[in-house]
């Protein structure tokens, strides 16, 4: 079965290191998405891209980057983690006619 | 920017009927979505409304648009333990996914 996958599940790291968080995704949809989850503000939207070499910034975009080299992944790079980025990250892609988002599992990223 | 509203909270006891409320503001939106979210897990697509619909029913949920007021509404029937869960309201403006918009989330705690 097509699926989207993120590694890893649960990270610690410190302040001022560099954090890349995997997606992958099987179901060969050209848009991919990151939202970071954080209790009060429900999913805010960081990055997305509608296909291969394509970025574009979300609402809270300031300290993540991301690339899209090929259909199934879209890594996101946090350059020098901060202690406001640790939250729960979610990835997801879509393709079909209704906008359905298919979520990824979450990864738990902790900034000490 | 678009706004999407949902209160925090609701407590129910199994047997009785769950309303989850929803308010937006985007009035050029054009899907409207419920997706749910178990403990340590992604989101998942419960149903989805267009914005023409006034009511969508699917087995035992209920969904009830009113545009003219930009209130949305979830209706689970004969609501069980296994509803207990985070239920997301978002709205999107075309069918791409590229700009939903979720809320807060709403937590359904189901009692015995």
């Amino acid at each position: 079965d097509a699926e989207i996958t993120q590694s890893p599940r649960h990270k610690i790291t410190e302040t001022g290191r560099q954090v890349t968080l995997a997606c992958h995704q099987t179901w060969n949809h050209n848009n991919m998405f990151w939202y970071r989850q954080d209790l009060g503000h429900g999913l805010r939207l960081i990055h997305y891209s509608y296909g291969v070499q394509d970025t574009n910034k979300g609402e809270v975009s300031d300290g993540y980057s991301v690339s899209r080299s090929n259909t199934e992944d879209l890594p996101l790079t946090l350059e020098s983690a901060a202690s406001s980025q640790t939250s729960v990250y979610f990835c997801a892609s879509t393709g079909t006619i209704t906008g359905e988002l298919f979520f990824g599992e979450g990864s738990r990223l902790t900034v000490l | 920017g678009e706004d999407v509203e949902q209160s925090l909270f609701l407590s129910v006891r199994e047997g009785d009927s769950s309303v989850i409320n929803c308010t937006y503001t985007d009035s050029s939106s054009t899907y409207l979505y419920w997706y749910k979210q178990e403990p340590g897990a992604g989101l998942q697509l419960l149903t989805y409304i267009f914005s023409n619909m006034d009511m969508k029913q699917d087995q035992r949920l209920t969904v009830l648009l009113n545009k003219k007021d930009k209130h949305l509404s979830l209706r689970i029937a004969d609501t069980q333990t296994g509803d207990s869960a985070i239920y997301f309201c978002a709205e999107s403006a075309n069918n791409a996914g590229n700009m939903l918009t979720f809320g807060g989330g709403t937590r359904l705690m189901v009692k015995p």
